[in-house]
């Protein structure tokens, strides 16, 4: 049980086109869900917080504007990244935490390459 | 806002050793998480434990959260290991820098 999928996996784009990634909790109902992003060979920082619902609370210097969350559904949230730009290639990934309990489940990670 | 540390940051076993992990944070956690993320970057839950001992086969786990500090065990390691191992205070969602752990066979 605590399946976290995300879709794409990969993901290449151009600079300035705009790309959405979708997190999906599979057999629970996420009240809350996370965003991450991974540079390579660091850790994770959070990027932000959704709640199904309600707007998303980011973290201090991520941009709201760029970075666009949605928590459509206890099962959904998506996270578009604007007008892309290399500096934004990274690896994103999500995590929820079902109703009720404390403990994170992670998604698979996108990696997204921006050329 | 809480830190969280993690040593060694680096490890490098052979197979078949025993190691210990360790994760210190600066205040009183509710919650705290182990994880092992693998070579494709999936993070993959090792142990929910604000506080006690849990074993999970050949991995165990140790939060004395009194004195602000959780311990991985992993004896018997095995190739499969490798990859980092990061702590995280979930409540807080911070994470530790990772240990990066190696072993060869």
């Amino acid at each position: 049980g605590a399946v976290v999928s995300q879709h794409p996996s990969w993901v290449i784009c151009k600079s300035g086109t705009s790309v959405k990634i979708e997190c999906r909790s599979l057999d629970f109902q996420a009240t809350t869900m996370f965003w991450y992003r991974q540079f390579p060979k660091q850790s994770l920082m959070l990027m932000a917080t959704s709640n199904e619902g309600s707007k998303a609370t980011y973290e201090q210097g991520v941009e709201k504007d760029k970075f666009l969350i949605n928590h459509a559904s206890l099962t959904l949230s998506t996270l578009t990244v604007t007008s892309a730009h290399p500096e934004d290639s990274s690896f994103y990934i999500c995590s929820a935490i079902g109703t009720g309990g404390n403990e994170q489940f992670f998604g698979p990670g996108t990696r997204l390459t921006v050329l | 806002g809480i830190q969280v540390e993690q040593s060694p940051p680096d490890l490098i076993l052979q197979e078949g050793a025993n190691s210990t992990l360790r994760c210190n944070f600066s205040d009183s956690v509710n919650n705290l998480q182990w994880f092992h993320q693998n070579p494709w970057g999936q993070l993959i839950n090792l142990f929910y434990i604000p506080s006690g001992t849990k074993q999970n086969g050949r991995l165990s786990a140790t939060t004395v959260a009194t004195e602000r500090y959780s311990l991985l065990y992993i004896s018997s390691s095995q190739t499969t290991d490798s990859g980092v191992y990061f702590c995280a205070v979930t409540g807080d969602m911070r994470f530790g820098a990772g240990t990066r752990l190696t072993v060869k066979p």
